[in-house]
């Protein structure tokens, strides 16, 4: 069984950046894709996008263009989203997931990224 | 465009059953989806993937009480001998080539 182990919490100020990681382990080494999830207080789950680390194919939520990088470090089956130009509505606990075009079978334990002056 | 849709809210009794509903937009009425469930103050649970003939699989460890089933557009997921603990948020997902969507989520309250 695959377990998503993400880092810790971050608290950001307004126009920096964010970099969560997120590392697999177990289970299945074929291919599977890496998915970032987010969830603002009080709120649903929005998709940002996500990667296959084994082909470094990557898809970004039309919202995210532009704002947000993942990567991932096929060695480690590690993957890495980064969100710049942070603002308060970027204050959300931040998911990975396992999954690509299919279902979401594994979710990460969360990190919380607070944005505050 | 590819959207789900969810009742806010539901409720029902300890010890009974509920069946919570999400709905395909039109013309994907053949997508498979995925239900998730997230106790308060939890991150969400993978429950099962669904699909549009009713088969489903569910994630390691999720009681029998947790059922699917599809009719049409609509993907059901049933939970039988409610428990307290059954009080959540259930989320359907989706995908496409390049693009996943969520419900808004459910809100499931056990009276």
């Amino acid at each position: 069984q695959v377990q998503l182990v993400q880092s810790g919490a971050e608290v950001k100020k307004p126009g920096s950046s964010v970099k969560v990681s997120c590392k697999a382990s177990g289970g299945t080494s074929g291919p599977y894709g890496l998915t970032w999830v987010r969830q603002a207080p009080g709120q649903g789950l929005e998709w940002m996008g996500g990667i296959i680390p084994i082909f470094g194919t990557v898809y970004y939520a039309q919202k995210f263009q532009g704002r947000v990088t993942i990567t991932a470090d096929a060695s480690t089956i590690t993957a890495y989203m980064e969100l710049r130009t942070l603002t308060s509505d970027d204050t959300a606990v931040y998911y990975c997931v396992k999954g690509w075009e299919d279902a979401f079978d594994i979710w990460g334990q969360g990190t919380m990224v607070t944005v505050s002056s | 465009q590819l959207v789900l849709t969810q009742s806010p809210s539901a409720s029902a009794s300890l010890g009974s059953s509920v069946k919570l509903t999400c709905t395909l937009s039109s013309g994907h009425s053949k997508y498979a989806i995925a239900w998730h469930q997230q106790q308060p103050e939890k991150g969400p649970r993978y429950l099962m993937k669904l699909h549009s003939d009713g088969s489903h699989s569910k994630g390691d460890g999720i009681p029998d009480r947790f059922s699917g089933s599809s009719s049409g557009a609509e993907r059901y997921l049933t939970i039988s001998s409610l428990q307290s603990e059954d009080e959540s948020d259930y989320y359907c997902q989706t995908w496409d080539t390049g693009i996943q969507v969520f419900g808004g989520g459910t809100k499931l309250t056990v009276l």
